[in-house]
């Protein structure tokens, strides 16, 4: 149990449009769902949670307004980045959790890799 | 701020050997720590969770430790093999909610 998805596992699209990334727990409803980004040889830093039905809290220096996040269901969050730039270049990992707070585990997707020529 | 460090960031070794990686903190306060592992363009796969309360943990040829107090953990592979050949994470979840903080990872190439 605990699989999370992430669709696509990989997009190629052109600098200055948008692209939308999703992730899904498939056995489990997620409370929270969280939204990480990996440069090349780099650790995963966090952008970003979302609580269903609650506006994301996004980290510091993450900009809100480029990086959409929707957490409309229990099963599903969505990351949008908008007017995407060659630098938004990366790999996009999400987690998912059963509940908030001290105890709940995240579970990992595959991640999907964003090219912007 | 939490700050998680891991030495080294990359090892090489032959296949067989026993090894050791470091996973250090600096905030003490934590409610637990997990290892992953990460093969290239892949995501997260859990290997060990260690509860603050908790010394060590073990899986199969993985033995996980936690010095709390010290702000250290270590993972030990036994008698390595080429299919270890993969990135390894810490992460610490801090005592305020279930945030994880990751370290910079060490990439482990296991020879044949």
């Amino acid at each position: 149990g605990a699989v999370v998805s992430q669709h696509p596992s990989w997009v190629i699209c052109k600098s200055g449009t948008s692209v939308k990334i999703e992730c899904r727990s498939l056995d489990f409803q997620a409370t929270t769902m969280f939204w990480y980004r990996q440069f090349p040889k780099q650790s995963l830093m966090l952008m970003a949670t979302s609580n269903e039905g609650s506006k994301a809290t996004y980290e510091q220096g993450v900009e809100k307004d480029k990086f959409l996040i929707n957490h409309a269901s229990l099963t599903l969050s969505t990351l949008t980045v908008t007017s995407a730039h060659p630098e938004d270049s990366s790999f996009y990992i999400c987690s998912a959790s059963k509940g908030t707070g001290l105890g709940y585990e995240q579970y990992f997707g595959p991640g999907t890799r964003l090219t912007v020529t | 701020k939490q700050e998680v460090t891991q030495i080294p960031a990359a090892l090489s070794v032959p296949e067989g050997e026993n090894l050791v990686l470091n996973c250090s903190f600096t905030d003490s306060a934590i409610y637990n720590l997990q290892w992953f592992r990460q093969d290239p363009g892949k995501g997260l796969t859990s290997l060990l969770l260690i509860q603050s309360s908790q010394r060590e943990q073990t899986s199969g040829r993985l033995n996980a430790s936690l010095d709390k107090s010290s702000g250290r953990s270590t993972l030990y592979i036994a008698a390595s093999q080429p299919g270890d050949s993969a990135t390894y994470l810490c992460a610490v979840n801090n005592n305020a909610g279930n945030m994880l903080t990751f370290g910079g990872g060490t990439r482990l190439m296991v020879k044949p």
